[in-house]
């Protein structure tokens, strides 16, 4: 287990198309976070899981986004309707509980035309 | 309140040079302050992190000082090497239920031979 792997690495789309992207974390990692960082900014927290569990969702995940995590192993973000505002980097990241350490994939780059 | 402030924007160090970033917050309940390094196509990986209990810490060539009264916190790479060319992130988190961090919006330091 090499470290978080994110699938695809990149993603174009059209305007409206619904669109998944998949998190494997480290495998003893009980905790995985989605961020989204657009360029030149830093990574924006948008929700978080302990296990299977989704503990909190911040307000920039719309209705038009999900998020799972079956079996407290890998996630998936979903984009419904995806808008050009959506176009970012969308990073996943895990950690032990309480470690307070991330370790972040290398992201899947969405861009909406 | 929720906000890390983080200083400059860019950064030109001559190969040999200190590099120094700066970061501010207002949330007195943070109380983890990691940096983060992130290359380009690459996600954010984690450099050195600090405590409000101690006020200076230091990894090799990192040091991370910490003033909790100004609620402020550096980063300070020493000898910098070309290959520290990278952006750098800020970030703080209260760490209690749950770590996610609130990063700053980013440091593009550029390191020259």
């Amino acid at each position: 287990d090499t470290g978080v792997s994110q699938d695809p690495r990149h993603k174009i789309t059209k305007r409206g198309q619904n669109v998944t992207f998949r998190c494997d974390p480290i495998s003893e990692h009980n905790r995985l976070y989605w961020y989204r960082q657009t360029l030149g900014q830093g990574p924006e927290f948008l929700t978080y899981f302990q296990n299977e569990a989704q503990l909190e969702k911040s307000r920039l995940l719309s209705d038009r986004f999900s998020a799972e995590r079956p079996k407290g192993s890998f996630s998936t973000l979903e984009i419904q309707r995806t808008e050009q505002g959506d176009s970012a980097m969308y990073l996943c990241a895990s950690s032990l509980e309480v470690s307070y350490g991330y370790t972040f994939g290398s992201g899947t780059r969405l861009t909406v035309v | 309140q929720q906000q890390v402030k983080q200083s400059p924007q860019s950064l030109i160090v001559q190969k040999g040079g200190i590099s120094i970033i700066n970061c501010a917050y207002e949330n007195t309940a943070f109380d983890y302050f990691p940096w983060y390094q992130q290359f380009p196509g690459k996600g954010p990986a984690l450099l050195i992190a600090i405590r409000p209990d101690v006020s200076e810490k230091k990894e090799g060539r990192f040091t991370i000082s910490f003033n909790k009264s100004a609620k402020q916190f550096s980063l300070h790479i020493m000898d910098s090497q070309p290959g520290d060319s990278a952006t750098y992130f800020c970030a703080a988190s209260t760490g209690y239920n749950t770590d996610k961090l609130i990063f700053g919006t980013g440091t593009r330091l550029q390191v020259f031979p």
